[in-house]
């Protein structure tokens, strides 16, 4: 069995500020790792990915996350938040095996404040 | 990457009612997945569906109340059945990426609101 847990519901940053969005997860496997984005009326588009090449994982748009087994998470951060970022970000864990495999998070409604 | 439209893009319908959402691929995939977003929840996965076949669903989702149709390797509609209100939800489809399973192609999503 696998889940996710996004610690917040809600971030709300000023732009040009740091960008922090948390995600544990638990997994029986040696799981991959995603952040996805929706922005309105958009579809969900991959961030980045992790599959234990390298625990420090970049991703498009400037953001990175880091994989800690030890604390079972994978934050995600950024180090200047842009307006263009408000949107949902929804962390989700693979244990392989295509869409079936996939656990989402409720996700974390971004917002960027002027 | 693969570009996917949906229709219609927001609905709102009422109880009893059924309404038919189409999912078109900008190319041709083996497999298409419906996942449903409930207010404040995360994706959950309906069904997959494979072209000429019957559509696999997941457990606490039936084929009377999702039919789902998988006529061609572009194309597929998902209906949501007799609605209530407990029906109001995002519904969203999606395509794997051919070179990296684990990845997903998700469409813009219906957002459906049943009164």
């Amino acid at each position: 069995a696998q889940s996710v847990t996004q610690l917040d519901s809600h971030v709300s940053v000023s732009e040009g500020t740091p960008v922090l969005l948390r995600c544990n997860y638990s997994s029986s496997y040696s799981p991959s790792l995603f952040w996805y984005v929706q922005h309105p009326n958009k579809g969900l588009q991959l961030l980045l990915k992790y599959t234990s090449a390298a625990t420090l994982v970049k991703g498009i748009n400037g953001f990175e996350a880091e994989f800690k087994k030890s604390e079972t998470s994978f934050h995600l951060t950024k180090p200047s938040a842009h307006m263009s970022d408000a949107a949902e970000y929804f962390c989700v864990v693979s244990s392989g095996g295509g869409a079936d495999g996939l656990t989402f998070g409720k996700g974390t409604h971004l917002i960027i404040q002027p | 990457s693969a570009v996917i439209s949906q229709k219609p893009s927001r609905d709102i319908c009422q109880r009893g009612t059924s309404l038919t959402i189409q999912c078109q691929v900008d190319s041709q995939v083996t497999m298409m997945f419906w996942y449903r977003q409930q207010p404040g929840q995360s994706l959950t996965l309906i069904a997959t569906a494979n072209q000429g076949s019957e559509a696999t669903y997941e457990s606490g989702f039936v084929i009377d109340k999702f039919p789902i149709s998988r006529p061609n390797l572009t194309f597929s509609t998902l209906t949501v059945s007799n609605m209530s209100p407990e029906d109001s939800s995002i519904y969203l489809c999606s395509v794997e990426n051919p070179r990296d399973l684990d990845e997903q192609y998700f469409g813009p999503g219906t957002r459906l609101t049943v009164t």
